[in-house]
C-alpha cells in the first residue's frame, strides 16, 4: 500500500506568518493530492487539492504544489489567521482504491 | 459537494453495549465508506459501505464488531458492538460521488464522538 508521510506534526507560528506543510508518498501511479483541514469537532473538509498534470494551484491564501519525480506536495498557507488553526491532512490516491491519509499536522496560529 | 448528516453526533456508552451510528446524504452517492478516528490520530477506513450486499471490511475490523447496512444509495448505519473502552473514538461517515475512489474527491460527515466508559 502507500506510505504517506507528513511533516511537520506541530507546526506554530504568529498570524500573518506562512505555514508550509509538506507531504511524502511512495505510489507513483498516485495521480490525486488533496488536502483535507479538520478543525476541532468536526469532521476533515476538503480545502485544496491537485491533479498529476499541474505543478501548482492556488486559492487565496492557501496553494498546493506537487513535485511528482520527487513524490511530495505542500500546503501553503500566507498571511495565516487565527481561524487557520485546525488538524491537516494529506491524502494521497490514485495507484491504490482507497486514499492514505498522512497523520496530520497540528497548525496553531497565535495572534 | 454532498451534505452529510451523521447522528448521533455525540454519545456516552457503558462498556459491553452496542451503538449504531447514522449516515444520511442529501443526495444518491456511489461509494460510502466509514473512517475510525482515534484521540489525536489521522483517519482509518473501517469499510466500504455496500449497497444491497455486504460491506468490504479492512485488515484488523470483522463484520461481527463493527456491522455495517446500506439500504440504498443514500443512507447507511455503522454498529460498534460489545463496546469497550479501546472503542473510544470519533467515527467518520465518508461519501464518493465516483464508482471509485482514485482521484476523486470524498466528502464527511461532522463525525459521531463516542466515548466508553
Amino acid at each position: 500500500g502507500e506510505n504517506v508521510e507528513q511533516h511537520p506534526s506541530t507546526l506554530s507560528v504568529q498570524e500573518g506568518d506562512s505555514a508550509v506543510i509538506k507531504c511524502t508518498y511512495s505510489d507513483s501511479a498516485s495521480n490525486y493530492f488533496p488536502w483535507y483541514k479538520q478543525e476541532l469537532g468536526k469532521g476533515p473538509q476538503l480545502i485544496i487539492d491537485i491533479r498529476s498534470n499541474v505543478g501548482e494551484k492556488k486559492d487565496q491564501r492557501i496553494a498546493v504544489t506537487l513535485n511528482k519525480t520527487a513524490k511530495h506536495f505542500s500546503l501553503h498557507i500566507t498571511e495565516t489567521q487565527p481561524e487557520d488553526s485546525a488538524v491537516y491532512f494529506c491524502a494521497p490516491s490514485g495507484g491504490s482504491y482507497i486514499p492514505t491519509f498522512g497523520r496530520g499536522t497540528s497548525l496553531i496560529v497565535h495572534p | 459537494s454532498a451534505v452529510i448528516s451523521q447522528k448521533p453526533s455525540r454519545d456516552i456508552c457503558q462498556r459491553g453495549t452496542s451503538l449504531t451510528i447514522q449516515c444520511q446524504v442529501d443526495s444518491q452517492v456511489t461509494m460510502m465508506f466509514w473512517y475510525r478516528q482515534q484521540p489525536g490520530q489521522s483517519l482509518t477506513l473501517i469499510a466500504t459501505a455496500n449497497q444491497g450486499s455486504e460491506a468490504t471490511y479492512e485488515s484488523g475490523f470483522v463484520i461481527d464488531k463493527f456491522p455495517i447496512s446500506r439500504p440504498n444509495l443514500t443512507f447507511s448505519t455503522l454498529t460498534v458492538s460489545n463496546m469497550s473502552p479501546e472503542d473510544s473514538s470519533i467515527y467518520l461517515c465518508s461519501v464518493s460521488r465516483d464508482s471509485t475512489f482514485s482521484g476523486n474527491t470524498i466528502y464527511f460527515g461532522e463525525g459521531s464522538w463516542l466515548t466508553v466508559v
